[in-house]
């Protein structure tokens, strides 16, 4: 099992431009979230989905996001019109199970840098 | 709000010394907490979690309600605990969504 797997690792973006995030999970897990690490932060909880449904997007900024989880393929992270603001880490993780006990863990990626300049 | 805060930013230490890293957490429920790891060019792992009461490369936490707390230790530190550690709180619900503290890098000196 190769893990959590995202791509690309860098990204480098103009300002104005449209950047998209791939995230594919473990073999056999139907769930996703992402999270974003700004400059000096710790990482924020953007949106948590399941195969093509968003379950919670709480904490995505209102505009110029968004996510999604088809069927098939992967979880793709966009941002469109991008700006100075949204360079950050992005980091999406996926579990198998959404409402379990204690035992349930979720497992990283590596990260996607997103450059804006 | 739920809340995780980490103080230090950064940890230096001498290999074999103790290591304290401290979390503290801000939450209204019963809190589940985790210890999270990124080694250099790694991914997040997670290091342990306070329910399971284990001890990880010798590393243990312990929760502390009365405190609002959930501190790293490890007795005698090695150089590849060199990493940033990242203290966690899970909201347990629909989302299981989990909130980071701002992390703390851990040095450990030759």
């Amino acid at each position: 099992n190769a893990g959590v797997m995202q791509n690309p690792r860098h990204l480098v973006r103009r300002r104005g431009q449209e950047a998209r995030l791939r995230c594919s999970p473990m073999k056999g897990h139907s769930h996703v979230y992402w999270y974003r690490q700004l400059p000096e932060e710790g990482l924020k909880f953007m949106v948590y989905l399941q195969k093509e449904n968003i379950i919670d997007e709480s904490g995505m900024p209102k505009e110029r996001f968004s996510a999604e989880f088809p069927k098939e393929g992967p979880s793709i992270l966009r941002i469109q019109q991008v700006v100075r603001g949204d360079s950050a880490a992005y980091f999406c993780a996926s579990s198998p199970l959404a409402k379990t006990g204690p035992n349930t863990e979720a497992f990283f990626g590596q990260g996607t840098r997103l450059t804006v300049v | 709000a739920q809340r995780v805060t980490q103080p230090e930013k950064l940890l230096s230490v001498f290999k074999g010394a103790p290591v304290e890293l401290k979390c503290n957490y801000s939450y209204s429920g019963s809190p589940e907490l985790f210890w999270y790891v990124q080694y250099s060019r790694q991914r997040l792992q997670l290091l342990l979690r306070h329910i399971s009461r284990e001890s990880i490369k010798g590393f243990t936490a312990d929760l502390n309600k009365g405190e609002t707390s959930f501190h790293l230790k490890k007795p005698f530190a090695q150089e590849e605990d060199s990493a940033m550690y990242y203290c966690a709180l899970v909201l347990r619900g629909a989302t299981n969504k989990l909130i980071f503290g701002t992390g703390t890098l851990l040095a450990v000196q030759p």
